[in-house]
């Protein structure tokens, strides 16, 4: 069973098009993240959620707005897109109430804008 | 504010020899430490922490780190390196948000290649 999933695995788009990415995880966890990767392998956090409350909002575009409709999903939904947006795209979750704070982290989505 | 220093950018080691990946960290109390491995194409999976306690701590994959608080340093080693090793490594610093989040922080990457 694939802990944390998401969908699509690549994503090729048109500048201006509106696109979303899905993830989901089996793992019980509370909080879900996106991350984005950029063309130098950099990773930055983009959001938290935890139980569908968002908890971590980074200076990202208002272009990305993501969605929780349960404690096991967390969608990206990216309007407008540009060139710059072309990255890949990870999601995580996390089990807060442990402590732990590690993170499990999703295949990742690539997206390519054109 | 966190943040994570991998001074290596590109390490090439030939198969069989042993392997260091540096790490220093910047953070405010006790870090919560981490690598993770990333392969081509694949996601990023863990393969050690730090938290508290024994500062050398083991890791899956016969990988090992030792957490060093006076160098600000968490580096990843490996005795002997396998063809399969080859990957991007980060390393990351992580605590606390909020009551219910925590934030990692990740390095650049060091791209480990293995020469047969």
């Amino acid at each position: 069973d694939t802990a944390v999933s998401q969908t699509p695995k690549y994503l090729v788009t048109q500048m201006g098009n509106d696109k979303s990415i899905k993830c989901e995880q089996n793992l019980g966890h509370d909080t879900m993240y996106w991350y984005k990767q950029d063309s130098k392998k950099f990773l930055k956090i983009m959001f938290s959620y935890n139980n569908k409350e968002l908890i971590i909002n980074e200076t990202v575009p208002n272009r990305f707005s993501p969605k929780s409709p349960d404690k096991a999903h967390l969608n990206l939904h990216i309007n407008s897109l540009e060139l710059g947006d072309s990255a890949v795209y990870f999601c995580a979750s996390s089990q807060e109430l442990m402590a732990s704070y590690e993170q499990y982290f999703g295949p990742g989505t690539r997206l390519t804008v054109t | 504010a966190q943040s994570v220093t991998q001074p290596d950018i590109h390490i090439t080691v030939s198969e069989g020899a042993s392997l260091e990946l540096r790490c220093n960290y910047s953070y405010g109390a006790t870090p919560y430490l981490f690598w993770y491995v990333q392969s081509p194409g694949q996601g990023l999976q863990l393969l050690l922490k730090y938290f508290s306690g024994d500062t050398l701590v083991q890791g899956i994959k016969g990988f090992e780190a030792e957490f060093k608080r006076s160098q600000s340093s968490f580096n990843l080693r490996k005795p002997s390196v396998h063809w399969s090793d080859a990957a991007e490594y980060f390393c990351a610093v992580g605590g606390l948000l909020s009551g219910t989040a925590s934030k990692l922080t990740f390095g650049t990457g060091t791209r480990l290649q293995v020469t047969l």
